[in-house]
């Protein structure tokens, strides 16, 4: 099956940094999503994002689906923002990478 | 509209005792699936369904039952719970067709002493 891999596990910055978050799959797909788990839990939709990029405010996204890739950016980054980033690709069934525990300190 | 709801948020249970985690949507999403989360394992899928009628195991189904008699509800059953099964639980859902966004509901916390 697809495989989903995301790096850096683990990411500390003080308010105000940018991070990118990377997200590879092993196998063509035509769909990719990416998640926020806030610290209560939660999880959240940023974006759906099978190709190309969006913005959301502060938060964007690029997928390059013929690369297998596809990055989240955090810009000026706030105490919010702390918590696991998840992203997800589907074959048949959603499968999810491992994420990324961003921890942003005041 | 409530989205994907789940119930309970809290539960306690002995080994080999049985019990069902509910899991119901209105938004008429075909897609339906539950996964579990453990620390620093991710989200796993454990069973998924694309419609009424039609189930599927996923990632880590062992021990695990499902059902999907309606659109609106994916239950999942414990048969006889074990200590391995302590973990947190999240049902989600979306349109299959083309597949959009995927919603969570708030988690099941479930300890198996």
């Amino acid at each position: 099956g697809i495989q989903v891999e995301q790096s850096p596990p683990d990411l500390i910055l003080q308010e105000g940094a940018n991070s990118t978050l990377r997200c590879n799959f092993s196998d063509s797909v035509n769909n990719l999503q990416w998640f926020h788990q806030n610290p209560w839990g939660q999880l959240i939709n940023l974006f759906y994002i099978p190709s190309g990029t969006k913005q959301n405010g502060r938060l964007s996204a690029t997928t390059v689906a013929t690369e297998r890739y596809s990055l989240l950016y955090i810009s000026s980054s706030q105490t919010t923002d702390s918590g696991v980033y998840f992203c997800a690709v589907r074959d048949d069934k959603i499968i999810f990478g491992k994420g990324t525990r961003l921890h942003i300190l005041p | 509209n409530a989205g994907v709801t789940q119930t309970p948020k809290f539960q306690v249970l002995k080994t080999g005792q049985s019990m069902t985690l509910q899991c119901a949507q209105d938004m008429n999403h075909e897609y339906m699936s539950w996964y579990r989360q453990d620390p620093g394992m991710g989200l796993r899928l454990i069973h998924y369904s694309v419609g009424a009628g039609i189930t599927d195991q996923g990632e880590v189904p062992n021990g695990y039952n499902v059902s999907r008699s309606t659109t609106e509800d994916f239950p999942l059953r414990l048969l006889s719970a074990a200590p391995s099964q302590t973990s947190v639980y999240f049902c989600a859902s979306s349109y299959a067709r083309p597949w959009e966004k995927l919603f969570f509901g708030s988690g099941t916390q479930l300890s198996v002493l």
